[in-house]
């Protein structure tokens, strides 16, 4: 089985603090997609990354940088925490761009930021 | 115009019924559709998903799918109480790239 994990479930942060999320996934897969998710907005892409190294924007980006340093692991960082990034933030991980293959998630971790 | 769209609902069904939940979607590229269940607090689980047009069957689940009409749905028979969740629906274009377009849910109650 495909696991994803998080590096908190639940983290409160204050407003101006730099906030790192970690995410590692154990199935060698290539692509890898960090999401939050609010009430009403569904889930939002913020971030992904196709290999090492690699990333691209999603729909989202301002306010949030990304690490890929190594295939099994990429890291969200808020540079400067605010109130509007508290959120539900979800990482999902993918075989690759192979016609078909779904996305697994992570079990996510709920942000505050006061 | 939004890529992917839901009724948000909250629909509600009856123990024993069929729920039946629908989605559309705008990009006519689009090949790999997928369903997802989100339980309240949890992230999402993939339930199952469908390339070719027709319906898919899975244990108590059917998916069809519709690509003229840019319609995909899912029913789902002899509803539960633990079938109670958001029902997320998921579109990919590997023409376009790695992006999923998930829609806003639909929020499924099994009333026992």
């Amino acid at each position: 089985d495909v696991k994803v994990t998080q590096s908190s479930r639940y983290l409160v942060k204050r407003t101006g603090e730099k906030v790192f999320l970690e995410c590692v996934q154990d199935m060698d897969h290539e692509n890898m997609f960090w999401y939050r998710q609010d009430p009403g907005l569904g889930l939002r892409l913020i971030y992904f990354s196709y290999d090492v190294k690699m990333k691209e924007k999603g729909d989202i980006p301002e306010g949030y940088s990304v690490s890929r340093e190594k295939k099994e692991r990429f890291s969200l960082i808020l540079e400067s925490a605010s109130t509007n990034q508290t959120s539900m933030y979800l990482c999902a991980s993918r075989l690759g761009p192979i016609w078909g293959y779904e996305q697994y998630f992570g079990p996510g971790t709920r942000l505050t930021v006061t | 115009q939004k890529e992917v769209e839901q009724n948000s609902g909250p629909l509600s069904v009856p123990e024993g019924a069929i729920a039946s939940l629908n989605c559309t979607y705008s990009d006519r590229g689009s090949q790999s559709f997928f369903w997802y269940r989100q339980y309240s607090g949890k992230s999402p689980e993939l339930i199952m998903f469908i390339y070719s047009n027709g319906d898919k069957e899975d244990g108590r689940f059917t998916a069809q799918l519709n690509k003229a009409s840019q319609y995909v749905s899912l029913l789902i028979r002899d509803s539960q109480p633990s079938d109670s969740a958001t029902y997320l629906c998921a579109v990919n274009n590997p023409n376009t790239g790695n992006q999923f377009y998930f829609g806003t849910g639909t929020s499924l109650t099994v009333i026992p």
